[in-house]
């Protein structure tokens, strides 16, 4: 079984701030890394993926995330935000190699971007 | 090119009604996921479809709760004798192929309100 934790419920930031957002896992077995966003009244959207080869995955919208084995953490970052980057933000993991397809997913981060 | 859409955006009903909330995949996609999104918490899986047949149902909470895909293509979402506690928003989404690591696509949701 897999589980997601993401520390901060909330993060506000001021525009053009740089942030991050963090996300740990456990898992008993090898999983692939997912961060996923959902702005208001849309349905959620990948933002990247950590699937194997250089731990820094960089994804749309300027995002990047390193994958930390040791820490079993993958933690998502963005130089510079924008206020079009407010929306709840979440972190999943699945299983690699497995015939069990779901995702796990942390309870999210409400990334709040201030003028 | 359309994406996942679900049907209806909002559903009311009252304690101990039935409600079928419906899926309509991305055209070609053989993987379906149901989720469901309890206020404040990250999504959690209910069931998988691979083709027609449900691959893995372990999420779904109980014996009321009940999900097809007959044609393979679009889904529907049953829910028997509703309780208050299954007011969450129920997630659909979509994938090519059978793997993990494939990117889901998710629709906008139905928010489902029992009173």
């Amino acid at each position: 079984a897999q589980s997601v934790t993401q520390l901060d419920s909330q993060v506000p930031v001021f525009e053009e701030a740089p942030v991050e957002l963090r996300c740990n896992y456990s898992s008993s077995v090898s999983v692939y890394l997912f961060w996923y966003v959902q702005y208001p009244n849309q349905g959620l959207q990948l933002l990247l993926k950590y699937l194997s080869g250089s731990t820094l995955v960089k994804g749309i919208n300027g995002f990047e995330a390193e994958f930390n084995k040791s820490q079993t953490s993958f933690h998502l970052r963005k130089p510079s935000v924008h206020i079009s980057d407010t929306a709840e933000y979440f972190c999943a993991v699945s299983e690699r190699g497995g015939s069990n397809y779901k995702l796990t997913f942390g309870k999210g981060t409400l990334l709040t971007v201030n003028p | 090119g359309a994406g996942v859409s679900q049907t209806p955006s909002n559903k009311v009903t009252e304690k101990g009604k039935y409600v079928e909330l419906r899926c309509d995949p991305i055209s070609g996609h053989t993987a379906l996921y149901w989720y469901r999104q309890s206020l404040g918490q990250g999504p959690e899986f209910l069931i998988y479809f691979q083709g027609t047949g449900a691959a893995d149902d372990s999420g779904l909470p109980n014996d009321r709760f009940f999900a097809v895909r007959p044609e393979g293509s679009v889904s529907t979402l049953k829910i028997q004798r509703t309780e208050r506690g299954d007011s969450a928003v129920y997630l659909c989404a979509s994938s090519f192929g059978q793997a993990s690591y494939n990117e889901q696509f998710f629709g906008p949701g139905t928010r489902l309100t029992v009173l």
